[in-house]
């Protein structure tokens, strides 16, 4: 059971590069969300989507951008890659989110990004 | 804005001690509070999920208490094992105004290390 998967899972950019987070999920969940893990913090959302062609901010989208073309993949791109943005970042899906819904998020390993 | 707070931060025990983590949040109006396992290099693992109209759940050698009024959750591990060892997050889940999503609020976790 592949579940959700996140490539790379290591990436070393340079300022002011750009690139793409990739993750896909086989589990045909409607809902899937980008979360960021900065040192001995909790995860902070950053995108969500509810399905594909529908996405939204979540608490710390600058800098960010996202696309949902289809149910499986949920990509998340660095135009402008800046300092402030090395964290480990997991993405995460879910079959229905209904904000009183008890289903549990699925999440993938992490791509741990440095930006210097 | 919820706030959520995981004490101790850090702790090490010996092989078989009974032990309680502790989460706190600041706003009662949630949906459902969650416990999470994070292995390093890994990503989340729902270990239990507490619903606003539930006390308790219990998995196994792990159980977690809600007292919603008061904001606070205990995750009880009974007979630890070397093998529990790794971090554990805290999650609420509430929904935000003009959201559609209950979006989660994480504490910065508690990292535990059991010994041989």
């Amino acid at each position: 059971n592949a579940g959700v998967t996140q490539t790379p899972k290591f990436r070393i950019l340079k300022i002011g590069q750009s690139m793409t987070l990739q993750c896909t999920q086989d589990m045909n969940h409607n809902y899937m969300y980008w979360y960021r893990q900065d040192p001995g913090m909790g995860l902070k959302l950053i995108y969500y989507s509810v399905g594909a062609g529908i996405t939204d901010k979540g608490e710390v989208p600058n800098g960010y951008n996202v696309s949902r073309s289809t149910t499986e993949d949920f990509p998340l791109r660095l135009e402008l890659a800046a300092p402030s943005q090395t964290s480990v970042y997991f993405c995460a899906s879910s079959y229905k989110e209904a904000p009183y819904s008890n289903q549990p998020q699925h999440f993938g390993d992490g791509t741990r990004l440095s930006i210097l | 804005k919820q706030e959520v707070t995981q004490i101790p931060a850090a702790l090490s025990v010996p092989e078989g001690e009974n032990l309680v983590l502790n989460c706190s949040f600041t706003d009662s109006a949630i949906y459902n509070l969650q416990w999470f396992r994070q292995d390093p290099g890994k990503g989340l693992t729902s270990l239990l999920l507490i619903q606003s109209s539930q006390r308790e759940q219990t998995s196994g050698r792990l159980n977690a208490s809600l007292d919603k009024s008061s904001g606070r959750s205990t995750l009880y591990i009974a007979a630890s094992q070397p093998g529990d060892s790794a971090t554990y997050l805290c999650a609420v889940k509430r929904k935000d105004r003009g959201s559609t999503l209950g979006r989660l609020y994480f504490g910065r976790g508690t990292q535990l290390t059991v010994w041989p």
